[in-house]
């Protein structure tokens, strides 16, 4: 199947600073990806989706300008978390569609300090 | 918006015995899809269903589609320590394009014991 590779694994941050994340297809192009969040025993959140050369889409509730997202090319999408707290920690994972199947990355936990 | 009741939440089995969990929903969906996520892991991709009635298998795997696009199931046999994880179902809707949207169920998380 598509492989989609997300870094880092793990980050661990000063609260106030930022954390950008990456998310790349490997073999596919994805003009779309997909942003969650999940926090402990609870199934994945969409937070937004990324578009490629076009500004993202946001889930209500979720704070544009506190998570930006970049899709700046065909195969790569970013997430960054800008000036961190505590309550930002949580296991951020992206995704990707393909052939009528949507790929996952292998996530990243931010741990914020 | 779009729901999916996934059950049950949670499973605790013998290695060896076979497992059932399922999902409905209260919309249709062009493609249901299920997962299994591993602590710390993304979710990855167990089976995909796309059409009505389709009945699919990998390994101990067997997933079907619901006639009415609104329900799936996902069987395991014989477990094995391995099995154990978070399982998923989830809805693909395709707008069309790109314009994909997948909903969630909430889980059954499985734990084998040897």
């Amino acid at each position: 199947g598509a492989v989609v590779s997300q870094h880092p694994s793990w980050v661990i941050c000063k609260s106030g600073t930022s954390v950008k994340i990456e998310c790349r297809s490997l073999d596919f192009q994805a003009t779309t990806m997909f942003w969650y969040r999940q926090f402990p025993k609870q199934s994945l959140m969409l937070m937004a989706t990324s578009n490629e050369g076009s500004k993202a889409t946001y889930e209500q509730g979720v704070e544009k300008d506190k998570f930006l997202i970049n899709h700046a090319s065909l195969t790569l999408s970013t997430l960054t978390v800008t000036s961190a707290h505590p309550e930002d920690s949580s296991f951020y994972i992206c995704s990707a569609p393909n052939l009528e199947k949507l790929f996952f990355g292998s996530g990243t936990q931010l741990s914020v300090l | 918006g779009q729901q999916l009741n996934q059950s049950p939440q949670s499973m605790f089995i013998q290695e060896g015995e076979d497992v059932s969990m399922n999902c409905t929903s209260s919309s249709i969906f062009n493609t249901w899809l299920w997962y299994k996520q591993d602590p710390g892991e993304g979710p990855v991709l167990l089976i995909a269903l796309y059409k009505a009635g389709e009945l699919t298998s990998n390994g101990r795997l067997t997933a079907q589609f619901g006639i009415t696009r609104k329900d799936s199931f996902l069987n395991i046999s014989a477990s094995i320590p391995s099995d154990v994880g978070i399982y998923f179902c989830a809805g693909l809707s395709n707008s069309g394009g790109s314009n994909y949207k997948l909903t969630f169920g909430k889980g059954t998380l499985l734990t084998v014991n040897p």
